[in-house]
């Protein structure tokens, strides 16, 4: 079975300071792939970033980076330059290896203060 | 080019009424997903379509039905509805590693 964990249920950042959210993960499967979701306040889910288990080099999308630790299991979400639009709901989420479903963390709230 | 629509975006039922959530995606996509998000979780898969013609439940199928009734559409069903099915459902298909998330409808059942 598959498993995603967010320990961080909230966080605050400062208007153009970075900021990173944490994401482990647990699966015995050699290939998988990892995601990081948006969620506005508005409700819908945005794709941000993806990284598969094989890639050897850290995703990076704009101004969202993917910090990619095989060996320790983990998939932090790097915002950097935050602004007031990230202030979201992100959610880490790993690709099963039959490659039909996702599974989901619980989300991290992110709050950007002016 | 839409993307992934729902229909309803909100509705209230009572216990015991039935009603279909649509979703169609225009981007040809094979694989469809019903999700359910419930306060304060993450998303949890309800069905799944690999491709037309073919279904298969995820990991809260109980109390759903689902059509794939063709590349498009992939339509979810509450036969009779529960207080414990009000959530928020997200429809989704797939290209290449990505899935892509409808807007969500938000269901109520009281």
């Amino acid at each position: 079975a598959q498993k995603i964990t967010q320990t961080q249920p909230g966080m605050f950042v400062q208007e153009k300071e970075a900021v990173t959210l944490d994401c482990t993960y647990d699966t015995s499967d050699p290939s998988y792939g990892l995601f990081w979701y948006k969620q506005p306040s508005s409700g819908e889910m945005i794709f941000l970033i993806y990284q598969g288990s094989y890639d050897q080099q850290n995703a990076t999308e704009g101004r969202y980076s993917l910090n990619f630790q095989k060996a320790r299991k983990s998939a932090n979400l790097v915002i950097s330059a935050s602004q007031l639009g990230d202030s979201a709901m992100y959610f880490c989420a790993m690709r099963d290896p039959n490659d039909y479903k996702l599974s989901f963390g619980a989300g991290t709230t992110v709050t950007v203060r002016a | 080019n839409a993307g992934v629509t729902q229909t309803p975006k909100f509705q209230v039922l009572k216990t015991g009424q039935s009603m279909t959530l649509q979703c169609a995606q225009d981007m040809n996509h094979n694989s469809m997903y019903w999700y359910r998000q419930d306060p304060g979780m993450g998303l949890r898969l309800i069905y799944y379509s690999a491709s037309e013609g073919t279904t298969d439940k995820g990991e809260v199928p109980n109390g759903y039905n689902v059509s794939r009734l063709n590349k498009r559409e992939f339509s979810l069903r509450l036969e009779s509805a529960a207080p414990s099915q009000t959530s928020v459902y997200f429809c989704a298909s797939k290209h290449q590693e990505t899935q892509y998330f409808g807007p969500g409808t938000r269901l109520l059942v009281l």
